[in-house]
């Protein structure tokens, strides 16, 4: 069983705060992992993808990965209103085209 | 931009009936994915296709066969409409030795 847990949230947060979005996988082989953006009603938009360990940032979002814990994160500085979704992750193993996706974190940004 | 079309964003069938979704990507990708998402459960891949008229099976396949006759449209159909159907269904398409899925508007199917 490929799992991949994340907090279901709602996670709400302060416009203008950091929030923080965490995701553990299970399968030690993962190699790729990504956050998703779902907004009501629409299909998941790849926000960010990382590879190795450390942190990658895009913007206001950074991603962190730790192997050896088996954990993602992804970090939402100067959250806006506009960044109110459901985040999903999603890994793959790097031996097929399989993704497995957590459930998603909700997250409102209050103004 | 990779463009990721569904034939319909809402769809309702009775019970017994044979459901035809359609996706079509723009961007000459050669892997397809269909997945279902319900509340609570996240996305589940039903199957995925990785050339034409290829095929596998993803983690919940029963009561679903897809089609990939063209490169560019991957079909997914339920033979016999079940109300443990009623979901949202969302393709996606990624390129060969990428990792990065684009998908598709969604068709939320209500079987009743």
């Amino acid at each position: 069983q490929k799992e991949v847990e994340q907090n279901s949230g709602p996670l709400s947060v302060p416009e203008g705060a950091i929030a923080s979005l965490n995701c553990t996988y299970s399968d030690r082989g993962s190699q790729s992992f990504f956050w998703y953006r779902q907004y009501s009603g629409k299909s998941p938009e790849l926000i960010m993808s990382i590879y190795s360990n450390g942190d990658k940032e895009d913007g206001r979002f950074t991603a962190q990965l730790n192997k050896a814990s088996q954990y993602v994160s992804l970090l939402i500085r100067d959250s806006q209103p506009s960044d109110s979704a459901t985040y999903l992750c999603a890994v793959n193993l790097n031996t097929g085209n399989q993704f497995y996706f957590g459930t998603g974190t909700s997250l409102t940004v209050i103004p | 931009d990779v463009k990721v079309t569904q034939s319909s964003r809402y769809l309702v069938k009775r019970t017994g009936e044979k459901v035809f979704l359609e996706c079509v990507q723009d961007m000459d990708h050669e892997n397809m994915f269909w997945y279902r998402q319900d509340p609570g459960l996240g996305l589940r891949l039903i199957y995925f296709s990785y050339d034409v008229k290829m095929k596998e099976k993803g983690d919940i396949p029963e009561g679903y066969s897809v089609s990939r006759e063209k490169k560019e449209r991957f079909s997914l159909i339920l033979e016999s409409a079940s109300t443990n159907q009623t979901s949202m269904y969302l393709c996606a398409s990624l390129m060969r030795n990428s990792y990065e899925q684009y998908f598709g508007p969604g068709t939320r199917l209500t079987v009743t």
